[in-house]
């Protein structure tokens, strides 16, 4: 059964980069997409982005200019970087992986918590 | 891209049914069969009920259920359940390749 984790810093200074990565156990990195997801707290939820080993890459149009995804098959794990951070970025940050030609975000991760803060 | 609009907040009583509207626009919702519902309890990661406007993941309860119909999607819970008092969110492909979210619905039971 697969399960995926998120990990990083959990704490970002405003203007500098934000990086997490997502590990992934249990499936096949290649058949899928990978996405991120965010969310504040107490706030709706926010797709960031998503992409698979065959290099389609798509981003939030909102957040296109500061967001790079990636894949490390030789490690099974997806990396999110999100640059010029404000404290509009806190949130929880989950990566799920996504069914091709669907719209099944399915399984999750657990999440983790990012705060921006100096 | 705007999130879709759902209701803040629909409640019922044990064993009723209620519907949980989801409205987009023909660039999303109503361009596409790829609608999604998730729950979230809180302090948990959402989870998969339908997909693809009206599929139900294995493992999933069938008094859960889609549909569509032009710009609006639905998930409707039959029979009412106390363990069914979450957070749920739409979420719909769009046309900019990307995929947007709704305003997110707290589910009461009464």
């Amino acid at each position: 059964q697969v399960q995926l984790q998120e990990s990083g810093p959990g704490l970002v200074k405003p203007s500098e980069t934000l990086s997490l990565t997502c590990s992934v156990s249990g499936d096949s990195i290649n058949d899928y997409f990978w996405t991120w997801i965010r969310q504040p707290a107490g706030q709706g939820l926010e797709w960031i982005g998503r992409t698979w080993t065959r290099g389609n890459t798509d981003y939030n149009p909102s957040l296109k200019s500061r967001v790079t995804m990636s894949i490390d098959t030789s490690k099974n794990q997806i990396s999110l970087r999100l640059s010029s951070v404000t404290a509009a970025d806190t949130a929880i940050y989950y990566c799920a992986k996504l069914f091709l030609h669907s719209s099944r975000f399915d399984p999750w991760g657990q999440g983790t918590l990012v705060t921006v803060s100096s | 891209q705007s999130a879709l609009t759902q209701p803040a907040s629909v409640s019922g009583s044990p064993g009723q049914s209620i519907t949980i509207s989801c409205t987009g626009t023909s660039s999303d919702v109503g361009g596409y069969h790829y609608v999604s519902w998730y729950q979230q309890h809180p302090g948990k990661a959402p989870k998969v009920m339908i997909y693809d406007v009206s599929h139900r993941p294995s493992g999933v309860s069938d008094r859960f259920s889609g549909s569509k119909s032009g710009n609006t999607a639905s998930l409707t819970i039959s029979g009412l359940q106390a363990e069914d008092e979450a957070d749920y969110y739409c979420s719909s492909f769009t046309s900019s390749d990307s995929f947007v979210f709704g305003t997110g619905t707290k589910v009461t039971v009464l």
